[in-house]
């Protein structure tokens, strides 16, 4: 079974632009969450989304949206880019909504310039 | 918001130390998975904890869930190099929502 897949891996972008980040989960997998991940500040959450629906936000401005397509694929975009959104951003998957384990994609590390 | 503190934030021991991260919850939790993040990885699930007071082990690690369902810890006994990596409290809201304690990053010197 293929894992969590995020793309791009790698992403430099400059300060004021937008951003659209890809996460496909595992094969059934019907839940997606994602997180900013800062040294110090450990994974932010930033939503989950289940059956294309979004059940849960974290604390971050509106510039950070989502969305989740019926394939259950994810698409976290970034607008407005600022030099303090440079991160490394982690989708998970997990069979159910509040279900057990998570897994975890490579993600995407973001340069903001 | 709900919050889950994590401490200490760094650890340094000398392989064959015993190591222990403890992780409070703000709120009481549905229950608290473990996830260990080798350096330039992926976080990667270790264990989830459910009932009140429980203790689980897998190998060197003991895990342990508090009486009142806010409070967790990790024990690795005798630390190996391959230890090495930052382990991750998570407890799961009410609400369903997974929210990741700051992370405790150990280092072992063989």
């Amino acid at each position: 079974k293929a894992g969590v897949t995020q793309t791009p891996r790698y992403l430099i972008k400059t300060r004021g632009q937008q951003v659209t980040l890809s996460c496909s989960p595992i094969s059934g997998h019907r839940s997606v969450s994602w997180y900013q991940q800062t040294p110090g500040q450990g994974l932010q959450f930033l939503f989950e989304y289940f059956s294309e629906t979004q059940r849960n936000k974290g604390n971050f401005p509106g510039r950070f949206s989502g969305r989740q397509f019926s394939n259950s694929r994810s698409e976290m975009n970034v607008s407005t880019l600022e030099l303090g959104d440079s991160a490394l951003y982690l989708c998970a998957s997990s069979g159910s909504q509040g279900g057990t384990e998570a897994f975890f994609g490579q993600g995407t590390r973001l340069t903001v310039v | 918001g709900q919050q889950v503190m994590q401490i200490p934030q760094y650890q340094h021991v000398q392989e064959g130390e015993d190591f222990t991260t403890y992780c409070n919850s703000s709120t009481t939790l549905s229950n608290i998975q473990w996830y260990k993040q080798r350096p330039g990885g992926h976080p990667v699930f270790l264990i989830q904890l459910v009932k009140s007071g429980e203790v689980k082990k897998q190998k060197r690690l003991t895990f342990q869930f508090g009486e009142a369902k806010k409070n967790s810890s990790l024990h690795i006994t005798a630390t190996q190099t391959t230890d090495v990596g930052t382990y991750f409290c998570a407890g799961r809201s009410n609400t369903g929502k997974l929210i990741f304690g700051q992370g405790t990053t150990l280092q072992v010197k063989p």
